[in-house]
């Protein structure tokens, strides 16, 4: 079964900062690979998705970047950072069937 | 309109009672349907899935499809202390993203 490693766990940093959060996965090959944003009171949404290697779609406008560099790496990036990118991050991935598997995730304060 | 509504609580019940959670969703294109618990600060844990209409039982919980309706619930029976968490919805067309629209999600706690 997959494995979700994300790091940190927690993470202040100041703004414009840049930023730089690190999803692998264990245990699959050539998953689905995705980027959450969870708010308080507003559920999770959608930041980024990738099919495979380099390819990176984004569900929003924002501040952020993602890139794949590896199959089983996703990351996720800011040159710098707003304070209204603070939010809990989460890393998904999907194989096979439709159900998605999440990482731990990372808290992020800008402060 | 929000594509998928869920009620975000938070909901309290005494230990053992059967507890009801529920989602409406307007895009009748979901074919696939999961529910995810999460505790505070954690990443969200898959704890049922179903595809299309129908009920899943697995242990104390159970997965009700309507696609009729565009409603789906969850229902755990015999609810513990440790069932406190947050619930979140979710639901896929199931195409090749694959991607999944999540409810806000309600929590739940359940009193000793």
């Amino acid at each position: 079964s997959q494995t979700i490693h994300q790091w940190p766990a927690t993470l202040v940093q100041p703004v414009g900062s840049p930023l730089s959060l690190e999803c692998t996965v264990e245990g699959t090959s050539n998953p689905n690979l995705y980027w959450y944003r969870q708010a308080a009171g507003r559920g999770l949404q959608l930041l980024f998705y990738s099919v495979g290697i380099g390819q990176i779609s984004s569900e929003v406008p924002q501040n952020l970047s993602a890139s794949r560099p590896q199959d089983r790496q996703f990351i996720l990036s800011s040159k710098k950072l707003l304070l209204s990118d603070s939010g809990f991050y989460l890393c998904a991935c999907e194989r096979g069937g439709t159900e998605a598997f999440f990482g731990q995730g990372t808290r992020l304060t800008v402060v | 309109q929000k594509e998928v509504e869920q009620d975000p609580g938070p909901l309290s019940v005494p230990e053992g009672a059967i507890v009801s959670l529920n989602c409406t969703y307007s895009n009748s294109a979901f074919q696939y349907f999961m529910w995810y618990r999460q505790y505070s600060r954690k990443g969200p844990e898959l704890l049922m899935y179903t595809y299309s209409s129908g009920n899943k039982e697995d242990g104390r919980f159970t997965a009700q499809v309507d696609k009729s309706s565009k409603y789906i619930s969850l229902f755990i029976r015999d609810s513990q202390p440790s069932d406190s968490a947050t619930y979140l919805c979710a639901m896929s067309d199931g195409g090749a993203t694959n991607k999944l629209i999540f409810g806000t999600g309600t929590l739940l706690a359940i009193q000793p």
